[in-house]
């Protein structure tokens, strides 16, 4: 079975300043995707960005970018220049074929504080 | 905003009430999920569906009871429930659970069980 782990149940970062949020995961599948969601407080979940492990490039949505680390099983989110809306729980989570169901395995969350 | 709404948003039952959460999605899409959110926990899949069958029950308690009448409505029947219960249900949906697609949450059914 997948598992994902976020060593980091809390962050912080002052505003316009870069913060780097971890994950690592563990699977036995060779294709794969890593997903990164944002949920805001009482807000929807919402995707951030989207990583195919088949593909060597990070992939890179405007502020946020990731660093996917395939042989150690890595996928840390980078997010640039934050802004006070940056902050949210933000969670990982992992998709594989899992046979018929590409199902999404998530990690406990990251709560992201950006202060003024 | 992404195209998934649920209601209600808010709900507060007793061990014996009977209640139903609603999901329903514009997007087009035919696959839906049930999930549980609780404090401190990675989201828990409860059910799926795709073409209105479903397709995953991830042992949940059969006090959980899903339904899929067609495929922009999803329904999460609830009946003696158990204060550890308590917790945000989240629905999703994406194109068909066969493929890698990005899943689109709604924004839950904050649950609480007296």
């Amino acid at each position: 079975a997948q598992t994902v782990t976020q060593s980091q149940p809390e962050m912080s970062v002052q505003e316009a300043e870069t913060v780097t949020l971890s994950c690592t995961y563990d699977t036995s599948e060779n294709n794969y995707y890593l997903f990164w969601y944002k949920q805001p407080p009482s807000r929807q979940m919402i995707l951030v960005i989207r990583q195919e492990a088949y593909k060597q490039q990070n992939a890179t949505e405007n502020r946020f970018s990731v660093n996917f680390q395939k042989a150690a099983k890595s996928f840390s989110l980078k997010i640039s220049d934050s802004q006070l809306g940056d902050t949210a729980m933000y969670f990982c989570a992992f998709s594989g074929s899992g046979g018929s169901n590409y199902k999404l395995t998530f990690g406990k969350g990251t709560l992201l504080t950006v202060n003024p | 905003e992404t195209g998934v709404t649920q209601t209600p948003r808010h709900l507060v039952m007793g061990m014996t009430n009977k209640k139903s959460l609603k999901c329903e999605q514009h997007l087009g899409h035919n696959a839906m999920y049930w999930y549980k959110q609780s404090a401190k926990k990675p989201l828990e899949l409860m059910f799926v569906y795709n073409f209105k069958e479903q397709t995953e029950n991830n042992s949940v308690p059969s006090r959980f009871s899903p339904e899929c009448p067609n495929s922009s409505h999803l329904f999460l029947h609830l009946h003696t429930l158990q204060p550890e219960d308590s917790a945000l249900y989240l629905c999703a949906s994406k194109r068909t659970s066969g493929d890698p697609d990005t899943q689109y949450f709604g924004p839950g059914t904050r649950l609480t069980v007296l």
